[in-house]
């Protein structure tokens, strides 16, 4: 049974970059037909997808956040992240990482971590 | 400001039904599969429904879906104040080429 577990630090300071890692276990990131993605939910409001990344490092990014954002991927380490600069207070938010539901099917996500504060802050 | 349309709460006695909509565009719930979400506060969204329809295993059939058109629908029977939670529509984007969510809409079981 896949698991999706986040890290990083909780706190970042304004115009700073934020850092978080997913690392994934129970199955391989390489495994064919599933996208590996990052979604936000700032404080009391819904959910938003970042981005997503495949094991080759197709990426797709959200258009609002595409010129802050880079997604990677170590398959060797089973871990994908990502990196959001010149962070505001506005990126205060619960990340999580997710998986879709495979098959190419990029409508749905099944696997999610249990999510990381972040909070930008001086 | 989300791409899809939910509305903000919406409550119904235990026992009772309740029906949440989502709404789209041609750019998305017209074209592509829609899953739906439940929120428990303090922890990750689980997936309820996916496919337009199709219940994950685990998910109790009390919990159905439906599209028609650029819109969809969450129907749950059978409430539970469990069930008390915030339900989200999603699915992708061509326009936007990414995934998009709906506002979120609060269950209250009275």
């Amino acid at each position: 049974q896949v698991q999706l577990q986040e890290s990083g630090p909780g706190l970042v300071k304004p115009s700073q970059t934020l850092s978080l890692t997913c690392t994934v276990s129970g199955d391989s990131i390489s495994s064919a037909g599933y996208y590996w993605n990052w979604i936000r939910q700032h404080p009391g409001k819904g959910l938003e997808w970042i981005g997503h990344i495949y094991y080759s490092g197709s990426t797709y990014y959200n258009p609002s956040l595409k010129s802050r954002i880079t997604i990677s991927i170590d398959t060797s380490k089973n871990k994908f992240s990502l990196k959001l600069s010149s962070v505001t207070a506005a990126d205060t938010a619960v990340y999580y990482c997710a998986r879709d539901l495979g098959n190419y099917d990029t409508t749905g996500y099944p696997k999610w971590g249990q999510g990381t504060l972040v909070t930008v802050s001086s | 400001q989300s791409v899809l349309t939910q509305p903000p709460s919406v409550s119904a006695a235990p026992g009772q039904k309740v029906a949440i909509s989502c709404s789209g565009s041609s750019s998305n719930i017209g074209k592509y599969y829609v899953s739906w979400y439940q929120q428990l506060p303090g922890t990750a969204p689980k997936l309820l429904i996916y496919g337009n329809n199709i219940r994950p295993s685990g998910i109790p059939d009390r919990f159905s879906g439906s599209k028609s058109g650029t819109s969809a629908t969450l129907a749950i029977t059978g409430l539970q104040t469990g069930d008390e939670a915030d339900y989200y529509c999603g699915t992708w984007d061509s326009s936007l080429n990414g995934g998009v969510f709906g506002g979120g809409t609060k269950l209250t079981v009275l």
